[in-house]
């Protein structure tokens, strides 16, 4: 079944902590993406990969960093977490930047 | 810099149609798409615009005009599981970055 995964679904951590939410795609899509998303403003795109070892910021990148080693997978990692980070992550892929995107289930993060 | 705009809610009943509208401002242009999402669940792809004109997916249709910067999302047949946010969404920065817009949550009453 071709889909998008992430993992953890549910995390609820304390300011500080280091932290990584996994993204994984079987459709072996080039573009892939994190995106939040808070009541009132939609999704916000974080960081965008448009191949491996291509990453670029979207509009809301501070204190978020990622990684493309591999094309399936695009972990997302929060070096010291913040209660403004409080949020709903979602990853998402698609072939190409104009087509469909993919989202996974989404990750409900809480920081304390 | 870009920006989208949706209306916040809109309401219908039943067997309906209704319209989103969406006006944007990108630094070129390269698309509009529709997505929905139901409460607690992950956005899904509607339809892509890429050029003037309507296009039509069952009950769903979605129009474009680039020199207005405008674009709607028509819903016809409304039913209870339509009830769900739409979110426009255009790629931006000269095609790189994608940015999706407010949202807009349909609620359709019986």
């Amino acid at each position: 079944e071709a889909q998008v995964t992430q993992n953890p679904r549910y995390l609820i951590t304390v300011t500080g902590k280091k932290l990584t939410v996994t993204c994984s795609q079987n459709m072996n899509h080039e573009y892939m993406s994190w995106y939040r998303q808070d009541p009132g403003l939609g999704l916000r795109q974080i960081y965008y990969s448009m191949n491996v070892e291509v990453t670029d910021k979207g509009d809301v990148p501070e204190g978020y960093k990622v990684s493309r080693k591999e094309k399936r997978n695009f972990p997302l990692i929060l070096e010291s977490p913040s209660p403004n980070q409080t949020s709903l992550y979602f990853c998402a892929s698609s072939p190409d930047r104009d087509y469909e995107q993919y989202f996974g289930p989404g990750t409900r993060l809480t920081v304390t | 810099g870009q920006s989208l705009e949706q209306p916040s809610e809109v309401t219908a009943v039943e067997g309906a149609i209704v319209q989103i509208n969406c006006t944007y401002q990108t630094s070129g242009f390269y698309g509009l798409s529709w997505y929905q999402q139901h409460d607690g669940g992950a956005p899904t792809f509607l339809s892509y615009n890429a050029l003037d004109g309507l296009e039509e997916t069952g009950r769903f249709s979605s129009f474009l005009s680039r020199s207005d910067s405008y674009g709607y999302l028509l819903l016809q047949e409304l039913q209870m599981k339509d009830s769900a946010s739409y979110f426009c969404a255009v790629p931006d920065n000269y095609g790189q970055n994608f940015v999706f817009g407010p949202g807009t949550r349909l609620s359709v009453l019986p």
